[in-house]
């Protein structure tokens, strides 16, 4: 059982350039995120989606979007990269239920912007 | 959210010790908290989780505290181990639309076990 997936683990870009980051998790959760991480922060919501078919906007937006895929998969595009959007990326995954609402998390995506 | 900035709090602690790891939250409205644990190079792993209708709750080795009063969360460790090495996040866990959940993270906390 993998849990959450995320590919690539490392990717350097230059700014201006295009990349998609790639999200999978095999423990048919309904609902799954995207978050960043910034050095000494805590994760800050840029996109989720609550179910198949559905994705809204969470606390940092700006400059991404995404596709839920199907129920596996949720994808997240960068389609100007810029250096603010250096930073570590995680997708996370949760079930249904209001009070099981903890999040797995896969390991995250190191992604620099030159 | 939480205020956030570039330096982590701090603990060190001695191995076989017990550690206190403090957190404060911004909504009085929310009703679940989460602690985290972050270990180098690694996503947050699920450590234990309180309701607001409760003011303590025990796992193994783990005890959180949740005073709503003052906002304010705790995560004792018992008998700190060098595995427990890591950045502790505590989150406030809301509704978003429908099942998905909304985590608001501290800036988080780094444990050092010294040994």
């Amino acid at each position: 059982n993998a849990g959450v997936t995320q590919t690539p683990k490392f990717q350097v870009l230059k700014t201006g350039q295009s990349m998609t980051l790639q999200c999978a998790q095999d423990m048919n959760h309904n609902s799954m995120y995207w978050y960043r991480q910034d050095p000494g922060m805590g994760l800050r919501l840029i996109y989720y989606s609550a179910s198949e078919g559905t994705t809204d906007k969470g606390e940092v937006p700006n400059g991404y979007n995404v596709s839920r895929l199907n129920k596996r998969e949720f994808s997240l595009r960068l389609e100007s990269a810029a250096p603010s959007q250096t930073s570590v990326y995680f997708c996370a995954s949760s079930i249904v239920g209001i009070f099981t609402g903890e999040l797995f998390f896969g390991e995250g995506s190191r992604l620099t912007v030159l | 959210g939480e205020s956030v900035g570039l330096h982590l709090p701090t603990l060190s602690v001695q191995e076989g010790d017990n550690s206190i790891i403090n957190c404060a939250y911004s909504n009085s409205a929310s009703d679940y908290f989460i602690w985290y644990k972050q270990e180098s190079g690694k996503g947050p792993q699920f450590i234990i989780d309180i309701r607001s209708n409760m003011d303590k709750r025990q796992g193994q080795r783990v005890t959180v505290l949740l005073n709503k009063t003052v906002k304010h969360l705790s995560l004792q460790i018992a008998a700190t181990q060098p595995g427990d090495s890591a950045v502790y996040f505590c989150a406030e866990n809301n509704p978003l639309g429908g099942s998905a959940r909304q985590l608001t993270f501290g800036s988080g906390t780094q444990l050092t076990v010294l040994p």
